[in-house]
Formats: C-alpha cells, sequence, structure tokens
C-alpha cells in the first residue's frame, strides 16, 4: 500500500506567522513530491515540486525533503488569510500521484 | 502549465442514468487521469487514459460502471453509468505536462445523484 499520511488539522496560525504541514510518505520508492492547495469547492492546484533532498524555496513557500525519514514538508512564511485552504501532499512513484488527505489550514486576521 | 477545461462543472442526475464528463486539454498529454473526490475526502484514482489503448483501472473501478475514452493527445471523457446516490461526488481529470509526473487539474465536476 502506497500510503501519504497528513494531519488533517485544521492547523490554525494567526496571519503573518509560519504555517508548517507536513506529511510522511511509505512509499521508498517514490521518486518526487508535490504540494497542492485546495480551496473549498475548487479543484487541487500546484504550488510546489521537490525532487532531491532539502529545501526548495519559491515566494513565500520552502518544501523540503527527507528522504531517510521520508518525510516532506512545506513552510509557508508570512501567512495570509487567503492561504487558508486543504493542502495536499502527493509522492509520485511509477506514474500515478498518490495524495494524502490534506491538512486543513486556517490563517486568522 | 496546463489549462484543462472539464463540462459539466456540476449536474443533478436521476438514478439509473448516465453521465459523460469530458476534459480538454490546451496541450498534448501523454496521459490524462480521472479521479473521485468524497466530500471532504483526498483524491481517489479512478483510471489512467493513455491515447490508443485501453484505460488502466484502479482497484474497485470497473470499466462497465467508468466507461473512458481518450481518442486523441488531447482529449478525455469519462461516463459514469447507471448511476446511484453513491456516486455523488466530484470527479476530476487531470494531465501531466512538462515533467511526466507533474499533474494539473480541471476543476471538476460536482456530480449529485437523486
Amino acid at each position: 500500500q502506497k500510503e501519504v499520511e497528513q494531519n488533517s488539522g485544521p492547523l490554525s496560525v494567526p496571519e503573518g506567522a509560519i504555517a508548517s504541514l507536513n506529511c510522511t510518505y511509505s512509499d521508498r520508492g517514490s521518486q518526487s513530491f508535490f504540494w497542492y492547495r485546495q480551496y473549498s469547492g475548487k479543484s487541487p492546484e500546484l504550488i510546489m515540486s521537490i525532487y532531491s533532498n532539502g529545501d526548495k524555496e519559491d515566494g513565500r513557500f520552502t518544501a523540503q525533503l527527507n528522504k531517510a525519514s521520508q518525510y516532506v514538508s512545506l513552510l509557508i512564511r508570512d501567512s495570509q488569510p487567503s492561504d487558508s485552504a486543504t493542502y495536499l501532499c502527493a509522492g509520485f512513484s511509477g506514474y500515478a500521484l498518490n495524495f494524502g488527505k490534506g491538512t486543513s489550514l486556517l490563517v486568522t486576521p | 502549465s496546463a489549462v484543462i477545461s472539464q463540462k459539466p462543472s456540476r449536474d443533478i442526475c436521476q438514478r439509473g442514468t448516465s453521465l459523460t464528463i469530458q476534459c480538454q486539454v490546451d496541450s498534448q498529454v501523454t496521459m490524462m487521469f480521472w479521479y473521485r473526490q468524497q466530500p471532504g475526502q483526498s483524491l481517489t484514482l479512478i483510471a489512467t487514459a493513455n491515447q490508443g489503448s485501453e484505460a488502466t483501472y484502479e482497484s474497485g473501478f470497473v470499466i462497465d460502471k467508468f466507461p473512458i475514452s481518450r481518442p486523441n493527445l488531447t482529449f478525455s471523457t469519462l461516463t459514469v453509468s447507471n448511476m446511484s446516490p453513491e456516486d455523488s461526488s466530484i470527479y476530476l481529470c487531470s494531465g501531466n505536462v512538462d515533467r511526466g509526473d507533474i499533474q494539473y487539474f480541471g476543476a471538476g465536476t460536482r456530480l449529485s445523484v437523486l
């Protein structure tokens, strides 16, 4: 079973704080990882991809990957109320993405 | 990236009928995927559609219930057949562009079966 685990939340952070979202995966064959943001009633939107161990930064977002620990995280700096959404972690192995159940993030003004 | 147009955006259907969902990509993609997302749940892959070959279905999904067509590299359809209220869900299509592992999603079809 290729599982991707996420804490469902909700994770509540104040505006301007750093939001930290975490994900673990079971398939050591997973080669690449993705974070999608999904607003209520909308489809998933790709926000970050990461392929190698370490950090990858894009604007306010930083993705971190530790393949030895089978751990992926997403940091959102200077969180804004518009960041309130469900964040889906996905791992790619073979031909398809395996999605976690998502973490609900609430950024309070 | 890619723009994926999906229609209808929503529909209300009667039990026992069928609905065909269309997915159009603005560029050629090797593989297209169909997902189902139950309320408050994550995405469950229904099947993978390659052009010129039969779709590959995941465990728990069968071709008779969810027939898929993939006539070319930019278009695919999913039919939900003989619907029951349990089929009420959001159906999403996606395609992989750029690297083979990156997927972009259509806006989804919100299906309600009465």
